[in-house]
């Protein structure tokens, strides 16, 4: 299966929101609502932040929301802090206990 | 909490095999799929191989198939990946990572970097 598709780079400002896209198709985003987002800073393994769509692990600032409309989910932090800094992936069930992957997306706070 | 710890990664020339094994600590080990996930340099994840929970099923990815072999050990908590004919494309990262049927994968390891090179 092909990866999701998520754009390269997004930008913004300490306080400001921003809004991650991932697409897919209607065999993974848009036939689940099991889609997961990960964290990952540079050198370290992915963390979970957002599952089922929606969902927060505990622990997980609540300035991570998830959505997901059709073939699209889409991740927003708000109030971005500097160390939200990262790259996200998108995470999506393909059935059968497989999965696939967005390309990732990396943030700059500016 | 829960533990993952990869080991085995290293520098092997193109065509030969390596064996990578992940220790599994703090949680019911033999109640969770399991996935081996592979991270090229400045690339995004890439799913390698899955094995059930007692492992009865396992399923790979098109690039690693025939080449990889997930297993695991449900008495010892530990998962494998033997990996054959290595070529350069699979230079990477090797997470194992726990796999849930509502979060996907909750939990990863901290890698071991597999270095296919002459």
């Amino acid at each position: 299966q092909s990866a999701l598709t998520q754009s390269a780079s997004v930008s913004g400002s300490p306080g400001q929101s921003i809004t991650i896209s991932c697409t897919g198709t209607s065999s993974d985003v848009g036939n689940y609502n099991l889609v997961s987002w990960y964290q990952q800073h540079p050198g370290k393994a992915p963390k979970l932040i957002i599952s089922e769509v929606n969902k927060r692990p505990s622990g997980v600032s609540n300035r991570f929301s998830g959505s997901k409309s059709g073939n699209t989910a889409s991740l927003t932090i708000s109030g971005l802090q500097t160390e939200d800094e990262a790259d996200y992936y998108c995470c999506s069930s393909a059935g059968s206990s497989t999965v696939v992957f967005g390309g990732g997306t990396k943030l700059t706070v500016l | 909490q829960v533990q993952l710890v990869e080991s085995g990664g290293g520098v092997v020339q193109p065509g030969r095999s390596l064996r990578l094994s992940c220790a599994a600590s703090g949680f019911r080990f033999r109640d969770y799929g399991m996935y081996w996930v592979r991270q090229a340099p400045d690339k995004g994840p890439e799913w390698m191989a899955i094995i059930w929970y007692d492992g009865s099923n396992k399923y790979y990815a098109d690039s690693v198939k025939g080449r990889f072999t997930i297993s695991r050990d449900n008495s010892k908590n530990t998962l494998d990946l033997q990996m054959d004919s290595l070529g350069v494309g699979d230079t990477a990262i090797y997470y194992c990572a726990r796999y849930s049927s509502s979060a996907l994968l909750d939990y990863w390891g901290r890698g071991t970097l597999v270095t296919v090179s002459s």
